[in-house]
């Protein structure tokens, strides 16, 4: 069955580092999503991505932050400045039609330790 | 403020038990999401509602959008289902909001 895959599994980083992280979606979906989950905290979206473009975001992906779909196959949140709050577990998803009224796939995530 | 609210945050259940989670929202929802967060952290979507019900499995989820309220059912429940439920809601303007989540632990 087709999966949503992300990699690294953990990434360790300095403060004030930039970091990507790598998702590859399901090969026929059209929508892309990246989420955080802080240590013991909700799940909270960060950003929905269709067409090449960002379509919805939220108040957490300000200027530190910046997706993009840089072949036919990855999808990448990029993080900048790193800040010891960005440590969590970010999840990368992915739905045929908008997952706003769709089902997601959800990667396995990865956790971002900011040292 | 919390837009989706879950209820009970904790919950064990005995095997075979029926299991009833409860999620309230205050805004207007375009769709509700129902979510499986196992032990390792994985998320897996069940079930994605705007009216009605749905079932699958051992799986039912009701939403009522006058009350805004949705449960989520486990009948014959197994240890297997000992995971974290989440609640989430896209409201009208196409953000996502998450509920804290419901812990539940099956005990054969």
């Amino acid at each position: 069955e087709p999966e949503v895959t992300q990699t690294p599994s953990h990434q360790v980083t300095q403060m004030g580092q930039e970091v990507i992280l790598r998702c590859v979606p399901i090969s026929n979906h059209l929508y892309f999503y990246w989420y955080r989950q802080i240590l013991g905290q909700k799940v909270e979206f960060l950003v929905s991505f269709y067409n090449n473009e960002i379509s919805e975001k939220s108040e957490i992906f300000d200027d530190q932050f910046s997706v993009e779909r840089p072949d036919g196959s990855n999808f990448t949140l990029k993080i900048r400045s790193t800040k010891l709050e960005d440590s969590a577990m970010y999840f990368c998803a992915s739905s045929k039609t908008s997952g706003f009224t769709d089902t997601q796939y959800f990667g396995p995530g990865t956790r971002l330790t900011v040292l | 403020k919390n837009e989706v609210e879950q209820s009970p945050q904790n919950l064990t259940a005995q095997e075979g038990e029926f299991i009833t989670i409860n999620c309230s929202y205050s805004v207007g929802i375009s769709a509700l999401h129902w979510l499986q967060q196992h032990p390792g952290g994985g998320i897996v979507s069940l079930f994605m509602l705007s009216s009605g019900k749905k079932k699958h499995g051992r799986l039912i989820a009701t939403i009522n959008i006058q009350e805004k309220h949705s449960s989520l059912h486990i009948t014959a429940s197994h240890p297997r289902d000992s995971a974290v439920y989440i609640c989430a809601v896209t409201d009208t303007g196409n953000q996502f909001y998450f509920g804290t989540g419901t812990s539940l632990t099956v005990i054969p």
